[in-house]
């Protein structure tokens, strides 16, 4: 069964780089039916997307976070990992990896709480 | 850019049926997927391609798209069903989820 877990920093300083990175289980990353995702969520708030990226390494990314964002990919560890530069207090959020296949996001690690101190 | 509205919130009675609307500019032309989270959790889809289930989601779970108005019906609505609910469509290769609807069984 697949399993998708994220790691890294729960707590980064303003203005630096966040970087997380989901490590994944029970399927290949270098599928090619699939896509690998981020999306996250603010406390109390709804969920963002923030980027997609395929095994090859094509990326989609949020409009809106665009300048900020790199998410790449390492199939030689099966996993793969989301940069956000110049991080600010509204970069607080939940951050979710994500399976995406065909439309829809059919599973999800179990999300990692980063927050960004002044 | 793509927007999707929902509901902030919706009641239901148990037992009764709760729709849960999701509104774009061309919805309708597009795939819909829905989400449900429960607190601490993270989401679950429970609809894609507008109203496909997943393996292990109950029947009582259905959908609808057409024109800019997808729709999410829990039929005979559990106390399990209590959660928040979010819409999700694709545009030009960008994800945009809806603000989420919280359903509230009574």
């Amino acid at each position: 069964q697949l399993q998708l877990q994220e790691s890294g920093p729960g707590l980064v300083k303003a203005s630096e780089t966040l970087s997380l990175s989901c490590s994944v289980s029970g399927g290949a990353i270098s599928s090619r039916i699939y896509h690998w995702g981020w999306i996250r969520q603010p406390p109390g708030k709804g969920l963002e997307w923030i980027g997609n990226i395929y095994y090859k390494g094509i990326t989609y990314y949020n409009p809106s976070l665009k300048s900020r964002v790199t998410v790449y990919v390492d199939t030689s560890k099966n996993q793969f990992t989301l940069s956000l530069s110049s991080v600010t207090a509204a970069d607080t959020a939940v951050y979710y990896c994500a399976r995406r296949q065909v439309s829809w996001f059919d599973s999800w690690g179990p999300g990692t709480l980063v927050t960004v101190s002044p | 850019s793509f927007e999707l509205t929902q509901s902030p919130s919706v009641s239901v009675s148990p037992g009764q049926t709760a729709s849960i609307t999701c509104s774009g500019d061309e919805l309708g032309d597009k795939y819909t997927s829905w989400y449900q989270q429960k607190p601490g959790q993270s989401p679950v889809v429970v609809l894609y391609q507008d109203k496909k289930r997943p393996s292990g989601i109950p029947e009582r779970f259905s959908g609808s798209n057409s024109g800019n108005t997808a729709t999410l019906t829990i039929s005979g609505t559990q106390a399990m069903d209590e959660a928040d609910y979010y819409c999700q469509a694709w545009d030009n290769n960008t994800a945009v989820f809806g603000g989420g609807t919280k359903v509230t069984v009574l």
